[in-house]
């Protein structure tokens, strides 16, 4: 079985902050994992993946993420949060050999000036 | 390059009513995805498939038809729509192997 959880609802920074936004993830083997963005009335963009390889992952839009097996984390981070990050994040898990995914149910990012 | 586009965009139903929604992408993707989006529960996959001619149900598969006759398309079908299956549905598509999904814009759907 595989499983995201996103424990925040939503998470409130002041621009220029650091943020981040936590996901959590149970895999029965090895996991490939995701962030994406949503904004209004749009798809899911990508932001960054975990493969293999190095636990700091960097993407798009200054955006980074770390790995952490034995805490079974992807916590997603900024070092300096514009307004424009306002958005919904999705975390994701993939189970190295099935063809599905498991979304987290999004955290709400608000970066206030 | 489209690359996933979702049709129609917007749909009202009335209950008991049938619908397809057409996903298609022109990446020459092996695997595509239909999902629903509701407030507070993230993205629910509901049917995938894993090339032409093949689907698997997902984690909310009931009330919900699929095809995949070509590989640039994936087919959602409601056969009799309940106001429960009022949401967002998204499809997606990936070529294979620990590969982001692609995603459509999203079609938004109502059922009174």
């Amino acid at each position: 079985a595989q499983s995201v959880a996103q424990p925040e609802d939503q998470v409130n920074v002041a621009e220029g902050n650091p943020l981040t936004v936590k996901c959590t993830y149970s895999v029965s083997g090895n996991p490939y994992l995701f962030w994406y963005v949503q904004y209004p009335n749009r798809g899911l963009q990508f932001l960054l993946k975990y493969i293999t390889g190095d636990n700091l992952v960097k993407g798009s839009y200054g955006f980074e993420a770390e790995f952490n097996k034995s805490q079974t984390s992807f916590h997603l981070k900024k070092p300096s949060a514009l307004v424009s990050d306002s958005a919904l994040y999705f975390c994701a898990v993939r189970d190295m050999g099935r063809p599905d995914m498991r979304f987290g149910a999004g955290t709400r990012l608000t970066v206030k000036p | 390059n489209a690359g996933v586009t979702q049709t129609p965009k917007f749909r009202v139903l009335k209950t008991g009513q049938s619908m397809t929604l057409l996903c298609a992408q022109d990446m020459n993707h092996e695997y595509m995805y239909w999902y629903r989006q509701d407030p507070g529960m993230g993205l629910r996959l509901i049917h995938y498939s894993v090339g032409e001619g093949t689907t698997a149900k997902g984690e909310v598969p009931d009330g919900y038809n699929v095809s995949r006759l070509k590989k640039q398309n994936f087919l959602l079908g409601l056969e009799s729509a309940a106001p429960s299956q009022t949401s967002v549905y998204f499809c997606a598509s990936i070529m294979k192997g620990g590969q982001p999904q692609h995603f459509g814009d999203g079609t938004r759907l109502s059922i009174l």
